[in-house]
């Protein structure tokens, strides 16, 4: 079975700097779609980037990258020039062959002015 | 374009109650999903539809929990009885059904048991 890990249950940044949570997943699919939503207190879940197994590029959204590494199965979410916005529950989450999507526990980001 | 809808916002009822939500995924969206979200921690899936069949709802718990998806678009997560330890939020999302297939979320349901 798959699973995702986020080892940072809380992160804090000051406004305008960069920081990077960490997502570690577990899978024997060589074939796979890893995304990171973006909660904030309201609620609704947002999609934020995602990248897909087989390309080796980094994907990247504007102020938003990923670092991912697949055979370390490390997917990390670098964001830029931190904004008072981007205070949210950020999710990692895995989607296999067969469209079953899994979610870590997620990191409770705070930017500070 | 509509997002997904969901209805109630806000339910609170009594133990031994039952409770209905309400979904309507993004129109042409295939599949949908219906997550349950305790309070800091991720989405879990309770059931999951490629038009109107259920493709997956091992984790749905079948004994107080049903789901339908007449016609293949809205569909209605039902709990009765509900329980103290049912009180979360409920998300409903959906997706094109093809890769990479990502999913979009509702504002999700707010259900207290008290």
């Amino acid at each position: 079975a798959q699973t995702v890990t986020q080892s940072q249950p809380e992160m804090s940044v000051q406004e305008a700097e960069t920081v990077t949570l960490s997502c570690t997943y577990d899978t024997s699919e060589s074939n796979y779609y890893l995304f990171w939503y973006k909660q904030p207190p309201s609620r609704q879940m947002i999609l934020v980037i995602r990248q897909e197994a087989y390309k080796q590029q980094n994907a990247t959204e504007n102020r938003f990258s990923v670092n991912f590494q697949k055979a370390a199965k490390s997917f990390s979410l670098k964001i830029s020039d931190s904004q008072l916005g981007d205070t949210a529950m950020y999710f990692c989450a895995f989607r296999n062959n067969f469209n079953k999507f899994y979610f870590g526990s997620g990191t409770k980001l705070n930017v500070k002015p | 374009e509509a997002g997904v809808v969901q209805s109630p916002r806000y339910k609170i009822i009594e133990k031994k109650q039952p409770v209905a939500f309400w979904c309507n995924p993004i129109s042409g969206h295939n599949t949908l999903y219906w997550y349950l979200q305790n309070l800091g921690q991720g989405p879990e899936l309770l059931i999951r539809y490629e038009n109107e069949e259920a493709v997956d709802d091992s984790q749905l718990p079948k004994d107080r929990f049903s789901a339908e998806r007449l016609k293949g678009v809205d569909s209605t997560l039902k709990i009765q009885p509900a329980e103290l330890g049912d009180s979360a939020v409920y998300l409903c999302a959906s997706s094109a059904g093809t890769a990479p297939d990502t999913q979009y979320f509702g504002p999700g349901t707010r259900l207290t048991v008290l």
